[in-house]
Formats: structure tokens, C-alpha cells, sequence
């Protein structure tokens, strides 16, 4: 059973702070790794992609990918309170496949 | 013009009824799926479809029954609604599916409400 282990939280932080978000995962096949954002009552969008181990930085964004610990995170610099939202982690294993697996979601709160 | 497109936004009804729930895609993308999302905000993956062809049928009642006419369009029909189908249906769409740089593009979702 592939599994994608997120803290519920929530997360609260203030405004300008970075925001720390975690991820685990049980299936060491999983190759590829994404973080998306879903606003309350909307639909989930794509924020992050990440494949290799190491940093992928895109603006304010930080995903950190550690295969070994199995271990994906998503930094969030110099956070906005439109940045307050549930951040869903995905994983997706090996080549062919069409199943993305999430996790059940971190809930941040930035504080004003 | 909205990507994925699904209809109705809310859904009330009654037990035991049957209802369906459509979703179009003007993307091109050859690959779409059904997700359900509960009310702890799980998205778990019910059906895709690559091509017109099912791929993915997680543990689904076969209540559930979806239906691709073509590559742009999955319906999904459920029979004798019960009240744990309560829940958030997202209608999703990706360009080829499988590969490493796998972005769904979401529907607004369909909120369901079994009386």
C-alpha cells in the first residue's frame, strides 16, 4: 500500500516568515514528486514538481527532495497571507505509471 | 474558457437515487480521471482513463460506473446513492499520463450531498 504521510497541521506562521512544510513516503519506487496548493472550497493547483534529490527553487518556492530518507519538503520564503491554503503532497511511481498517490494535506495559516 | 469543466457544482439528492456527474476537457490531453475528496480533505484517485480506455479502477462500489464517449469527455454515474458518497468529485486531465512530468489540471469539483 503506497502511502504519502503529511502533518495536518495546521501550520500557522507570521507574515514574512518561511513556512516549512513535510512529507513522507512509504513506496521507494515513487520517481517523481509534486506539491500542490488548494484554496478552501477550490480546486487543487499545481505548484511544485521536483525528480532528483536536492534543491528545485521557482520564485518564493523551495522543494527539497531526499530519496534515501524518502522525505519531500516545500519551503515557502517571505510567506503572504494568500499563501494560507492546504499544500497536498503527490508522489507518482516509476515510468507508465498514471497513479498519483496524495497525501492527505497540510493546512498553513499565515498570520498578518 | 475553462480547461476542465465539470457540472453539476453542487449535487443534492436522496438516498438511493441515481445521479451523474460530467466532465469535459479542451486541453487535448489524452489521459483524464476521477478523484473523490472527503470530508478530512483525502484525495484518493477512483478511475482513469487514457484514450477513451480505463487504466485505473481503485476499490470503487461498482456503483460507481464511469463513461468516456471520447478523449475529451469522462461522465461518471453512480446508482443507489448512499450517504458515504458524500463528498467532493474532482473531474482532472494530464497530457499523456504515466510520464515523469505528470500536471493534472483540476475541475472545480462537484460537491455531493446524500440526504
Amino acid at each position: 500500500q503506497k502511502e504519502v504521510e503529511q502533518n495536518s497541521g495546521p501550520l500557522s506562521v507570521p507574515e514574512g516568515a518561511i513556512a516549512s512544510l513535510n512529507c513522507t513516503y512509504s513506496d521507494r519506487g515513487s520517481q517523481s514528486f509534486f506539491w500542490y496548493r488548494q484554496y478552501s472550497g477550490k480546486s487543487p493547483e499545481l505548484i511544485m514538481s521536483i525528480y532528483s534529490n536536492g534543491d528545485k527553487e521557482d520564485g518564493r518556492f523551495t522543494a527539497q527532495l531526499n530519496k534515501a530518507s524518502q522525505y519531500v519538503s516545500l519551503l515557502i520564503r517571505d510567506s503572504q497571507p494568500s499563501d494560507s491554503a492546504t499544500y497536498l503532497c503527490a508522489t507518482l511511481s516509476g515510468a507508465g505509471s498514471y497513479q498519483l498517490t496524495f497525501g492527505k494535506g497540510t493546512k498553513l495559516s499565515v498570520i498578518p | 474558457d475553462t480547461a476542465v469543466s465539470q457540472t453539476p457544482k453542487y449535487l443534492v439528492t436522496q438516498m438511493g437515487n441515481d445521479k451523474s456527474i460530467k466532465c469535459e476537457q479542451n486541453l487535448g490531453h489524452d489521459t483524464m480521471y476521477w478523484y473523490k475528496q472527503d470530508s478530512k480533505k483525502f484525495l484518493k484517485i477512483m478511475f482513469s482513463y487514457n484514450n477513451k480506455e480505463l487504466i485505473i479502477n481503485e476499490t470503487v462500489p461498482n456503483r460507481f460506473s464511469p463513461k468516456s464517449p471520447d478523449k475529451a469527455h469522462l461522465n461518471l454515474h453512480i446508482n443507489s446513492l448512499e450517504l458515504g458518497d458524500s463528498a467532493v468529485y474532482f473531474c482532472a486531465s494530464s497530457q499523456a499520463g504515466g510520464g515523469s512530468n505528470e500536471k493534472l489540471f483540476f475541475g472545480s469539483g462537484t460537491q455531493l450531498s446524500v440526504l
